[in-house]
């Protein structure tokens, strides 16, 4: 089945500096990819859906210049947080639409940011 | 509106026996997809089962099956047998023009089910 990596899985980092998120399509190209955010307890947030080659879509509410993302290839999306603080804490989810198979969406395992 | 309601925040199910997850959807798209995931303490969106729109019959995959009442707009999930590893979120899911990959996916707020030995 189609594999989606996140990279890192946790990651602890200081108020005011920025993390960096991977997600990678392991097997298959995506044309889309889409940044989900959770907190404890609720449902998933989409906060922007990355598109291959053009800029992201961000939802409502969500700041692109500081959640900076940016889909170089049909294979990988990045998910940057800059200057983050305490309040970005949460659990990031990213996911993929496969070529040819626009039904189904495949999630990565998640990346636990926690800002101190 | 919301696209995607689960009125049950929480649910328990003793081991063994069935349990059916309540999902009612909204929308005006006829081409559409309503998707089941499992999310573990661990956080991982495991996929359970997919109903087409146009899907004449009802989904099933192993112990899950989906009881689609499209006149009605709901979409429950019914996970026969319970097992403990069973205990879990359970999102319901819907994604409208499903011929577009750029469309995303519409989530609820999730049901916790707690499956009792």
């Amino acid at each position: 089945g189609a594999v989606v990596s996140q990279h890192p899985s946790r990651v602890i980092c200081k108020s005011g500096t920025s993390v960096k998120i991977e997600c990678r399509s392991l097997d298959f190209q995506a044309t889309t990819m889409f940044w989900y955010r959770q907190f404890p307890k609720q449902s998933l947030m989409l906060m922007a859906t990355s598109n291959e080659g053009s800029k992201a879509t961000y939802e409502q509410g969500v700041e692109k210049d500081k959640f900076l993302i940016n889909h170089a290839s049909l294979t990988l999306s990045t998910l940057t947080v800059t200057s983050a603080h305490p309040e970005d804490s949460s659990f990031y989810i990213c996911s993929a639409s496969r070529q040819g198979k626009q039904i189904e969406q495949y999630f990565g395992p998640g990346t636990r940011l926690t800002v101190t | 509106a919301q696209k995607i309601t689960q009125t049950q925040p929480g649910m328990f199910v003793q081991e063994k026996e069935a349990v059916t997850l309540d999902c009612t959807y909204d929308t005006s798209d006829p081409s559409y997809g309503l998707f089941w995931y499992k999310q573990p303490s661990s956080g991982e969106m495991i996929f359970l089962i997919y109903q087409g729109s146009y899907d004449q019959q009802n989904a099933t995959e192993g112990r899950y099956s989906l009881n689609f009442q499209k006149a009605r707009k709901s979409a429950n999930l019914v996970i026969s047998a319970s097992q403990l590893g069973d205990s879990a979120m359970y999102f319901c899911a819907m994604r409208e023009g499903l011929t577009n990959t750029g469309n995303q996916f519409y989530f609820g707020t999730g049901t916790s089910l707690t499956v009792i030995p």
